[in-house]
This record gives structure tokens, sequence and C-alpha cells, in this order.
């Protein structure tokens, strides 16, 4: 079944402990996104890669990282969470950029305490 | 730096009734792009609009492109319960980035 798929779906945390969600898609897509739910203020795109070894930042990047090292996998990474990171936290792909239907995974709710 | 605004934040309408939703960018858009999402759900793609005065149609929903790529709608006629959700849009620049409305909540009281 063709899929975007995130670990962990919840996660509770405590500021500054680093962590990492991961996400990975079996389309063979070439896009890959991240993005932050928060009410009253929709998606936000945090980075995306058009493909492997390239990555850039979206509208809210501050105090994330993320890494393309594989076609398949696109994970994020809080090197020191705050909790205005509290949020729902999608990944996203699509076959080749922003001409194409984007992909969603289920969902990470991360609250950070 | 670029914004996509959309409006009305909640609509409530009784089944049958028509619902409308509205984005508007700061800048000129590349395409733009509508998903909706079920409560507790991720966003589904629904449909794209590339070019300047488009209107696509998909049984009761109908999407328009405004002429000068930094507006769009999304019309429901005569809305079913199945059609609760948040609708969004989502405006692409020339560099592929995306840029989510805040969303429009429906609601349909059946």
């Amino acid at each position: 079944e063709a899929q975007v798929t995130q670990n962990p779906r919840y996660l509770i945390t405590v500021t500054g402990k680093k962590l990492t969600v991961t996400c990975s898609q079996n389309m063979n897509h070439e896009y890959m996104s991240w993005y932050r739910q928060d009410p009253g203020l929709g998606l936000r795109q945090i980075y995306y890669s058009m493909n492997v070894e390239v990555t850039d930042k979206g509208d809210v990047p501050e105090g994330y990282k993320v890494s393309r090292k594989e076609k398949r996998n696109f994970p994020l990474i809080l090197e020191s969470p705050s909790p205005n990171q509290t949020s729902l936290y999608f990944c996203a792909s699509s076959l080749r950029g922003g001409f194409y239907e984007q992909y969603f995974g289920p969902g990470t709710r991360l609250t950070v305490t | 730096g670029q914004q996509v605004m959309q409006i009305p934040q909640y609509q409530h309408v009784q089944e049958g009734e028509d619902f409308t939703t509205y984005c508007n960018s700061s800048t000129t858009l590349s395409n733009i792009q509508w998903y909706k999402q079920r409560p507790g759900g991720h966003p589904v793609f629904l449909i794209q609009l590339v070019k300047s005065g488009e209107v696509k149609k998909q049984k009761r929903l109908t999407f328009q492109f405004g002429e000068a790529k930094k507006n769009s709608s999304l019309h429901i006629t005569a809305t079913q319960t199945t059609d609760v959700g948040t609708y969004f849009c989502a405006g692409i620049d020339n560099f592929n980035k995306f840029y989510f409305g805040s969303g429009t909540k429906l609601n349909v009281k059946p």
C-alpha cells in the first residue's frame, strides 16, 4: 500500500531533550516536506527537500533540522526542544515538487513540557 | 513574507445549504492546491489549479483560481454531512514552497 509513515505518533518530552521524528514513504517520491499544524494557523512548512541531499527552509525552520540521505526517508530533528514546539507535525511527499499532489502521513503529536 | 489568508475561519450550515471559502495571497502564485482534513485525520488532496482564471468542478465542488493568480475559492453546492471537515488552500511559489491558508472548518447540521 502506498503510504507515508511517521514515528512516533505521540510523544511527550521535556525541554532540551533531543528527539527525532522519522518519516518514510514507499512511493519513490522525490519531494518531501515537514509541516507543523497549530490551531488557527493552518499548516506551516518547516523544511522541504526536492531530492536526496537537497533541503530548503520553509516558513518556520528555526529550532529544527532535517536530513535527506535516502530518497524514502526524511527525519525531523529537534536538537533542543522548547514548549513552543508543542504541535501536531505532518510529513508529506509528492512525486516531484509543487505541481504534484502531496500525500500526508498520519501526524505526530508532540508535547514539550 | 508571503502569506495566504483564508476566510471564514468557521462556517456552520444546515444540510443542503451552500458553502464557500476564499483564499487570498499577498503575492502571485505559481499554482494552488486544495486539501480537506477530517477531524482527527490528515490533509487529503482535492484538486490543483494552475492557469489564470481556471475553474474546475468535482461533483458538487467548484474551484476557481483568480485572473491574477492571487486568489482562489472553493464552493460546495447543497452540502451533505460527509462534507464536514476543514478545508485548506495551499499556494505554491516558484521555489516549490507551500503556503497554507489557516483553513475553514465546516460543520453541517443534518
